[in-house]
């Protein structure tokens, strides 16, 4: 597609539950990275994946929380056991790989709005 | 630790007049250093960076930054303000040698621009 894609745009769940967010990236994109944008906390970094692997999880609150890229592509969050202080925007960005020529910049989504009951 | 910080919540101006956005590091290593706007219930949008080179950076809709390594800044900049430059804006930093490419935000800067 033409720009990082997100779904869903908005998620609200019960506490206690798991949901899933999905990210698309840009088409040849290689690196995605996931960030969390909060009242609290600001733009926090998640995770990055280069591929399939992610050799940066330093981001991740806690082992409630996971995320996979499968084909080089799609990328899901997984948050299980949902708690109220989850509540945030979750957002994605792809960018080319580093030394691709590609200036490092990275491209976002439109983020998915979580909302934890 | 890395950080970058933006010291103003808000700014305000009125349409016509200049404005700046500021911004501060603390990056070790050669920064690389990012401005993004966000507009409501929209993703980030790249506006500009500096990598290397040239300290004053041109980048979209008129908007241009000034790196500053002896104060270690990077201030946001236009000559002429829109009230559609109404937006949050971050700035970011990237550690140069990093291998992950990850950006660290500052807090982000509310600007409001007035008719």
């Amino acid at each position: 597609g033409a720009g990082v894609s997100q779904s869903p745009s908005n998620k609200v769940t019960e506490k206690g539950k798991d949901v899933e967010l999905r990210c698309d990236p840009i088409s040849g994109h290689t690196a995605l990275y996931w960030y969390r944008q909060s009242l609290g906390q600001g733009l926090e970094f998640l995770i990055y994946f280069q591929g399939n692997s992610a050799p940066d999880k330093s981001g991740l609150p806690s082992d409630r929380f996971s995320a996979e890229r499968t084909g080089g592509s799609v990328s899901t969050l997984t948050i299980q056991r949902t708690q109220q202080e989850d509540s945030a925007v979750y957002l994605c960005a792809s960018s080319l790989p580093r030394g691709a020529g590609a200036k490092n910049i990275q491209y976002f989504g439109a983020g998915t709005r979580l909302s934890v009951l | 630790a890395q950080s970058v910080a933006q010291p103003e919540d808000q700014v305000n101006v009125a349409e016509g007049n200049p404005l700046t956005v500021k911004c501060t590091y603390s990056v070790s290593g050669n920064p690389y250093l990012f401005w993004y706007v966000q507009y409501p219930n929209r993703g980030l949008q790249f506006l500009l960076k500096y990598i290397t080179g040239d300290n004053l950076v041109k980048g979209s809709y008129g908007f241009e930054a000034e790196f500053n390594k002896s104060q270690t800044s990077f201030h946001l900049k236009k000559p002429s303000a829109l009230v559609s430059d109404s937006a949050l804006y971050f700035c970011a930093g990237m550690i140069g040698s990093s291998n992950t490419g990850k950006l660290i935000f500052g807090q982000g800067t509310t600007l409001q621009v007035k008719p």
